[in-house]
């Protein structure tokens, strides 16, 4: 079956730290894709990465991290020197392709809180 | 700029209503997708449409109904049969790269 677990409801840090939110999946698919989401105060989802199960190297984008793991079946999200406007709802999310189009499900969404 | 326009932001409904969110994208996406979000949960499918007048159950779709006359709209109507509308909805489109989505509509039951 497919599954999302977004096992941290909610992660306070204090701005500089590092923070790591935690994304583990379920697929029978061997082809699929990874997504992390934001969703800031305002309501909209903001994307940030894609990653298709092939392709395991981890990524950097500036602050941002992602590490893909098929061993474990996670992607989990690092925030490098974590800041006031990282404070929002971030979602992992599977996506998986069927016959007519793609079939995606969200895990629960880790709040996250970056005090000053 | 490309993108989804959800309106309005807000919306109030009495019991017994019917209302329509709407859903406008410019992306030239086929697919699109509403999604409902109740707080301390993730997003979970109402409806979808991948393509101009075909439209999908998604795992919530009771007491909703959708339309897809054209490419770029995807309106969604909550009927009074849903038990528990007041949730945030957000419309999303599908592209190459992953969904796009609007800015969402929050409804209130008064």
């Amino acid at each position: 079956a497919q599954k999302v677990t977004q096992a941290q409801t909610e992660i306070s840090v204090v701005e500089k730290e590092d923070v790591t939110l935690d994304c583990v999946y379920e697929t029978r698919d061997t082809t699929y894709y990874l997504f992390w989401y934001k969703q800031p105060p305002s309501g909209e989802l903001v994307f940030l990465i894609r990653r298709n199960s092939f392709d395991e190297q981890n990524e950097i984008s500036g602050r941002y991290s992602w590490n893909f793991q098929k061993s474990t079946s996670s992607f989990n999200f690092t925030i490098t020197a974590s800041q006031v406007v990282d404070s929002a709802v971030y979602f992992c999310a599977l996506s998986e392709a069927y016959t007519g189009g793609f079939k995606t499900i969200f895990g629960a969404g880790t709040r996250l809180f970056v005090k000053a | 700029d490309g993108g989804i326009t959800q309106s309005p932001k807000y919306l109030f409904r009495k019991e017994g209503q019917n209302v329509t969110l709407s859903c406008e994208q410019n992306l030239n996406h086929d697919a699109m997708y509403w999604y409902r979000q109740d707080p301390g949960q993730g997003l979970r499918l109402i409806y979808y449409s991948q393509i101009v007048n075909d439209f999908q159950k998604g795992d919530i779709a009771e007491g909703y109904s959708v339309s897809r006359e054209k490419k770029e709209s995807f309106p969604l109507t909550v009927t009074s049969a849903q038990k528990n509308p007041t949730a945030f909805y957000l419309c999303a489109s599908r592209g190459t790269w992953g969904y796009t989505f609007g800015s969402g509509t929050r409804l209130t039951v008064v």
